[in-house]
């Protein structure tokens, strides 16, 4: 068991461009999570997937942005014409269905933009 | 509107020492309650839980407690170490929704 894995760690890039994170959940894990944490901040749900199926939806997140988990192992999440204000860490967190009170997250990954 | 709060950002203790750290939240109906640690260049790792049935929670050297009434809890780590220096999460939630987390309080353990 290797842990929740994201790629990259760090992106940076230019306003209106598009980037993608990945992750990787704990093998056995069925539910998936993404939060985002700004400095000083702790970590803001923004969604999250049980299988394949996207349950929920924070208002944080908004048209600009999609995830998606499409065979109910790894997941992505885009983020569209990127803006200066979604400079942050995504951070992705699993776990089981039957322990979903615990989180195990991955090491995050940090979006900057120009 | 923050419905769970930590209103140290920091805090300094001599290791060996006792570490208190606190947390207040708003939302009468949080059930259960998580403490994370997070490292830099690290995501948080889960380090203790407390349902809201219970006022106490140990296991080895940390320790949370619950005050419903008073809507605190507080997590105490005794004896404190320096590997205990990083940042900590107290996260809550409400039954069938997802965790809110405060913003963290920075604890140094010096040596």
């Amino acid at each position: 068991d290797t842990g929740v894995s994201q790629d990259p760690r760090h992106k940076i890039t230019k306003r209106g461009q598009n980037v993608t994170f990945r992750c990787d959940p704990i093998s056995e894990h069925n539910r998936l999570y993404w939060y985002r944490q700004t400095l000083g901040q702790g970590p803001e749900f923004l969604t999250y997937f049980q299988n394949e199926a996207q349950l929920e939806k924070s208002r944080l997140l908004s048209d600009r942005f999609s995830a998606e988990r499409p065979k109910g192992s790894f997941s992505t999440l885009e983020i569209q014409r990127t803006e200066q204000g979604d400079s942050a860490m995504y951070l992705c967190a699993s776990s089981k269905r039957d322990t979903v009170l615990v989180l195990t997250f991955g090491a995050g990954s940090r979006l900057t933009v120009l | 509107d923050q419905q769970v709060k930590q209103n140290s950002p920091s805090l300094s203790v001599q290791e060996g020492r006792i570490s208190i750290l606190n947390c207040d939240y708003t939302n009468s109906m949080f059930d259960y309650f998580l403490w994370y640690k997070k490292y830099p260049a690290e995501g948080p790792t889960f380090l203790i839980s407390i349902s809201s049935i219970k006022d106490k929670n140990e296991d080895g050297r940390f320790t949370v407690f619950l005050n419903k009434s008073a809507k605190h809890l507080s997590l105490h780590i005794v004896p404190s170490q320096p590997g205990d220096s990083a940042v900590y999460f107290c996260a809550a939630r409400h039954y069938g929704q997802n965790f809110v987390f405060g913003p963290g309080t920075r604890l140094s353990v010096l040596p």
